[in-house]
């Protein structure tokens, strides 16, 4: 079956500019989860949605960070005015209820240059 | 979260157990521990989690000491597809309202060679 799906796989932007980054979580999974990796750094937790709400938001680095996922499935993280600290893999993960096994995508390689 | 500490790097040869240590003298009585591994340029994979008793799955086991204050994940007969940083990880578990979200530390590379 097909597995959590992220799109673009490589996106680079200069800066400043505005960047949307698309998540397609397994069908049917209730949770969902946005997590960043620097370079030679474990993932760092951004967002969590529960449904179609950001039940944990506190990840989120500034104001210029902002996710939606509108029909609970398909969820989109918008990047404001990129900054070249931006660059980074952008991962995606959802469950199929509250904190069992994570599925992760491949993520999206964003480069702001 | 409680914190957790983990070698950088350690290597084993092909075919035989992989023994990668966690520490977490933190950990609080609800958390769980969970073990994840990212192969190079792919997003990580769950293998195994546990709250005191020991478990096993097809890819792994992973031994809680009585205290929880550590673990041990055991990839029995490693492969070179073994070779990926493995995340000890823990969080609570949970169902209805609560949920765990995962803090990645910066994990052990294993390096799995013939």
């Amino acid at each position: 079956g097909a597995g959590v799906s992220q799109t673009p796989s490589n996106k680079v932007t200069e800066k400043g500019k505005y960047v949307e980054l698309r998540c397609d979580p397994i069908s049917g999974h209730t949770a969902l989860y946005w997590y960043r990796q620097s370079l030679g750094q474990g993932p760092e937790f951004l967002i969590y949605f529960q449904g179609t709400g950001a039940a944990d938001d506190s990840g989120l680095p500034n104001d210029r960070f902002f996710a939606v996922r509108p029909e609970g499935s398909v969820s989109t993280l918008k990047i404001q005015r990129t900054e070249r600290g931006d660059s980074a893999v952008y991962l995606c993960a959802s469950s199929s209820k509250v904190n069992t096994e994570a599925f992760f995508g491949q993520g999206t390689r964003l480069t702001v240059v | 979260d409680a914190k957790t500490t983990q070698p950088p790097s350690m290597d084993c040869a092909e075919g035989r157990a992989a023994n990668l240590p966690c520490n977490h003298s933190t950990i609080s009585g609800n958390e769980y521990v969970y073990w994840y591994r990212q192969i190079h340029s792919q997003g990580p994979q769950y293998i195994i989690h546990g709250l005191k008793n020991n478990e096993t799955n097809e890819m792994a086991s992973l031994i809680i000491t009585e205290d929880r204050k550590s673990s041990t994940l055991i990839l029995p007969h490693a492969t070179l597809r073994d070779t990926a940083v493995y995340y000890c990880i823990v969080g609570h578990y949970a169902g209805g309202t609560s949920y765990g979200k995962l803090t990645f530390g910066q994990g052990t590379i294993l390096t799995v060679h013939p």
